[in-house]
This record gives structure tokens, sequence and C-alpha cells, in this order.
């Protein structure tokens, strides 16, 4: 397909483990990146991954990354009501630059 | 060190106006970038400049969008008229390089176009 993909809404509890899922496009990117916003926030860098690796491990946050299937998933341990938040997915393509390619963002709720 | 900031925060515009969007980027950076979330939807790359030049203007939508960037410091993003359609969150981000840096996002400016 044409765009990154992801799930639109995540409802957890405080305390579970939340999993956000992500369809990239491109299978020679050489980035893969999570970007959280918070409300009235912009867009911070929570982790990224490089396409020659299929884990990384970053406190609670675990990015698993299958380039067979261009599948890019961040998994948050012991979710808090501070996770809740849109969580997008971005790709780099091999020009190099900067030019994101964005998903269209997963709403992070946690329920107390 | 301050981060990259936008202004304003929010604008509410009717069909048929002008409206200016400015970024600040953070000092030293001469890589700045534009993008665009659109009623939810994904977002879009508009444009990247490289100080005062534009090094890649694909993603901008149409001659109604002009982005300027005087100077190689501030840039303004420039939409007239503006139409339904443009209503969305428009970010700003900056970055010491074009690759292999982090690149660091505004607060983004909510247009709403009634």
């Amino acid at each position: 397909g044409e765009d990154v993909e992801q799930s639109l809404f995540l409802s957890v509890r405080e305390g579970d483990s939340s999993v956000i899922n992500c369809t990239y496009t491109d299978s020679s990117s050489t980035y893969l990146y999570w970007y959280k916003q918070e409300p009235g926030a912009g867009l911070q860098l929570l982790t990224y991954i490089f396409s020659n690796m299929d884990m990384k491990q970053d406190q609670r946050l675990t990015v698993l990354l299958n380039k067979k299937d261009k599948h890019l998933s961040l998994r948050i341990a012991d979710t808090q009501t501070g996770d809740s938040a849109i969580y997008f997915c971005a790709e780099v393509p091999p020009s190099g630059t900067y030019k994101y390619i964005f998903g269209t963002g997963t709403r992070l709720k946690v329920l107390a | 060190e301050a981060g990259v900031t936008q202004f304003p925060s929010h604008s509410v515009i009717e069909k048929g106006q002008t409206v200016t969007l400015r970024c600040d980027p953070i000092s030293g950076h001469d890589n700045l970038y534009w993008y665009r979330r659109v009623m939810g939807k994904e977002i879009k790359f508009l444009l990247h400049f490289v100080k005062e030049s534009k090094q890649d203007e694909s993603g901008m939508p149409n001659n109604r969008f002009l982005a300027e960037r005087t100077g190689g410091t501030y840039s303004t993003l420039k939409v007239q008229p503006a139409e339904l359609e443009d209503s969305g969150v428009y970010f700003c981000a900056s970055s010491l390089y074009s690759e292999n840096t982090e690149a660091f996002f505004g607060q983004g400016t909510r247009l709403t176009v009634v």
C-alpha cells in the first residue's frame, strides 16, 4: 500500500501493557520512528530503530520490527495515565532527508 | 535552549482570508520542515528548507501556499486565499543536518477555516 497504516484507537488499563502497531510502505526505509503527541504539545521523538535491527528496548518501551512484513510495533510496559497521547509511526525512505512519512496516529487512552 | 516555536498556536479565519503561520527553528539548525495534519489523517510533508533555499517543496498542495525563509532563520507559511480543506494542524520541525540526526518538532498551529 501507499499509506503508513495504524489503528486509530487503543484503550488499556493502567498497569497493563500497550501494543501499538504500524504497517509501513517502503521495505528499504532505513529508519523507523515512533513519535508521541500529548494534548497541546508538539511531536516528541520517543524512539527509533534502524532497519537492520529487529528489536530495540529502552526502559518501558520495546520496538519490534518485521522487515519481511513491513510491520513495526511499539510496546509500552506498565502503561501509566501519563502515556495517554497520540502515537505516530514514521518512516524515512532511502532518499536520506527528513521527509518523514507518518501514519495516521493511534490515540492511546489509559484508564485508571 | 529554546525548542522549535510556532505562532500562533491556533487561528480561526474565514474562507477567502489570508493567514500567515510562523516557525522559529532551534538556533543554528539549517534544516527546516513544514508538515500538515488534516482532519485526523496522517501528517504529510509539505516542504524542506536548507537555510533560505527550498530543498524540496514536493508536498505543497497548490499555489495558494507560499513558504519563505528569508535570511535562513525563521520561516513563514502563508495561505492565500484559505479554503475549508486547509483546516488542520501545521507542524514545523528543524534539524542540524538533513539526515542521521533528530528532527525537533514544534507544538503546531491549529488552523480552522470556517
